[in-house]
């Protein structure tokens, strides 16, 4: 089954500094990849999907991923925290379903900026 | 701007007393998704609707149903709601059934009392 992993549920970096968020994939066939972004009380936003055409995946707000076959990983980062970066993160695989497919999402990852 | 909206974004219900949840968009999109989210959990999908195509996921509860009237409209039917059933609800919506993108809604938060 299709499933992904986020390693870190707490993630803390100071205002400028990189951000890392990691997320191994298990699949046996080519996966479709997301990373949604979720503010507090808020719903999911899609950051960036991963849908084979490209490795490096650019999204909004400065974040960027890397589908890595060779280590089943497609971490996020960004260059420079913002503290407006401050939420729970989520990386998702897209799964077969119910005559469709469902997005089976990892546990998430609370990234906390400091000044 | 074409989008998923919920309502209401909270709702109190008792210990069982029947709620409903509601999901509009303007998007267009001929899928719908019901997602459930526990507290500090990842969201886990109920059901969804391709067109007027029910989907149930094999382990969602049948305290939970769902009614789609028309493209626009999803509703999230709680029989007999418990203390267990408190979370956000997500709907969400894609174009197709497909590995496409979903849409999210901006959540209901449910609380029983």
């Amino acid at each position: 089954a299709q499933s992904v992993t986020q390693l870190g549920s707490h993630v803390s970096v100071s205002e400028g500094a990189l951000v890392l968020l990691r997320c191994n994939y298990s699949s046996s066939v080519p996966p479709y990849l997301f990373w949604y972004v979720q503010y507090p009380n808020q719903g999911l936003q899609l950051l960036l999907k991963y849908t084979s055409a490209a490795t490096l995946v650019k999204g909004i707000n400065g974040f960027e991923a890397e589908f890595k076959k060779s280590e089943t990983s497609f971490h996020l980062t960004k260059p420079s925290a913002h503290m407006s970066d401050a939420a729970e993160y989520f990386c998702a695989v897209s799964v077969p379903s119910n005559s469709g497919y469902a997005l089976n999402f990892g546990k998430g990852t609370s990234l906390l900026v400091t000044p | 701007d074409a989008m998923v909206i919920q309502n209401p974004r909270y709702q109190v219900t008792q210990f069982g007393k029947p709620v409903t949840l509601s999901c509009s968009q303007t998007l267009n999109h001929n899928v719908m998704y019901w997602y459930q989210q526990k507290s500090s959990q990842a969201p886990k999908l109920l059901f969804h609707y391709y067109d007027k195509d029910f989907n149930n996921e094999a382990d969602t509860p049948d305290n939970f149903q769902s009614r789609r009237p028309n493209t626009s409209f999803c509703f999230l039917d709680i029989r007999s709601p418990g203390l267990g059933d408190a979370a956000m609800y997500l709907c969400a919506t894609s174009r197709g059934r497909r590995q496409e993108t979903q849409y999210f809604g901006p959540g209901t938060r449910l609380l029983v009392l």
